[in-house]
C-alpha cells in the first residue's frame, strides 16, 4: 500500500540553525501539506501547497520557514533559523484530490531545538 | 474560527466493553468530518470521512456517525490492538481552506 515517507525521523539541532525536513508523497498525490504537533498538544496546519505553489499557509507559518518541492518526488520545509518554541513532530500529508478529501500522513519527524 | 472539541480526553475499556468517543464541531459551513487513529510517536491513520448529517461510515469495529454538530465514534467490542489515540478533525468551506482541524483527541486503552 502507497504511503508517505519521511527522513530523518529525528533531528536534534541547535537554536539558530537552519534544518530541512524531507517528505516523499505518494505518487499520484498532487496536494501537500505540512502539519506539526508540539508534545501534549492538538495537530495544527502549517501550509498546503499544489502545483508548485504555496495555496495556504497559517500564522505559525512566518518568514521562517519555507517550503519546496525540488523534484517530482521530494517535498520539502526548511526552517531558517530554529528557535527552542519549534521543538515538535512534524508531519508530512498528500491528498491525491482538492478538498474535502482525506489527507495520509507520514510518521513524521521529531525536531528537538536545543 | 473552526473549533474541535473531543471527550472524553481518555478512555479505558475492558476487552469487549462497547463505548463511543464524541466530537463536537463549529465550523462555517462543513465541507468534509475526518477520523484518523495515531498511535504514540507515528503520523495519524486516515479512518473515515463524514460529508453530510446523517452520514454512517464502518469498519471493522468501528462505526462513524454525523450530526449538525458532532459526530462520534463507536467501538464494538474493542480488543487490545485498538488501544491509541483517535483525532477528530473538520474542514470548513472558509475561503476555500484545505486545512484540516484538529481535536486533542480521546486516548482510548482497552485491557485484556
Amino acid at each position: 500500500e502507497p504511503e508517505v515517507t519521511q527522513t530523518p525521523s529525528h533531528q536534534v539541532t541547535q537554536m539558530g540553525q537552519e534544518v530541512i525536513l524531507r517528505c516523499v508523497p505518494i505518487s499520484n498525490h498532487l496536494y501537500f501539506y505540512w502539519y506539526r504537533q508540539i508534545l501534549g498538544q492538538k495537530v495544527e496546519f502549517l501550509v498546503s501547497f499544489y502545483n508548485n505553489e504555496i495555496s495556504e499557509k497559517s500564522e505559525i507559518f512566518d518568514d521562517q520557514f519555507s517550503v519546496e518541492r525540488p523534484d517530482g518526488s521530494n517535498f520539502t520545509l526548511k526552517i531558517r533559523s530554529t528557535k527552542l518554541e519549534d521543538s515538535a513532530m512534524y508531519f508530512c500529508a498528500s491528498s491525491e484530490r482538492r478538498t474535502p478529501y482525506e489527507q495520509y500522513f507520514g510518521p513524521g519527524t521529531r525536531l528537538t531545538v536545543t | 474560527e473552526d473549533q474541535v472539541t473531543q471527550s472524553p480526553e481518555a478512555l479505558r475499556l475492558q476487552e469487549g466493553e462497547s463505548s463511543s468517543l464524541n466530537c463536537s464541531y463549529t465550523v462555517s459551513g462543513l465541507r468534509g468530518l475526518f477520523w484518523y487513529r495515531q498511535d504514540p510517536g507515528k503520523g495519524p491513520e486516515f479512518l473515515f470521512t463524514l460529508y453530510s448529517a446523517g452520514e454512517e461510515k464502518e469498519k471493522e469495529r468501528l462505526k462513524a456517525t454525523l450530526t449538525k454538530k458532532e459526530s462520534f465514534l463507536h467501538i464494538t467490542a474493542p480488543k487490545p490492538e485498538d488501544s491509541a489515540t483517535y483525532l477528530c478533525a473538520v474542514q470548513g468551506s472558509r475561503g476555500g481552506s484545505e486545512k484540516l482541524v484538529f481535536g486533542k483527541g480521546t486516548k482510548l486503552t482497552v485491557n485484556p
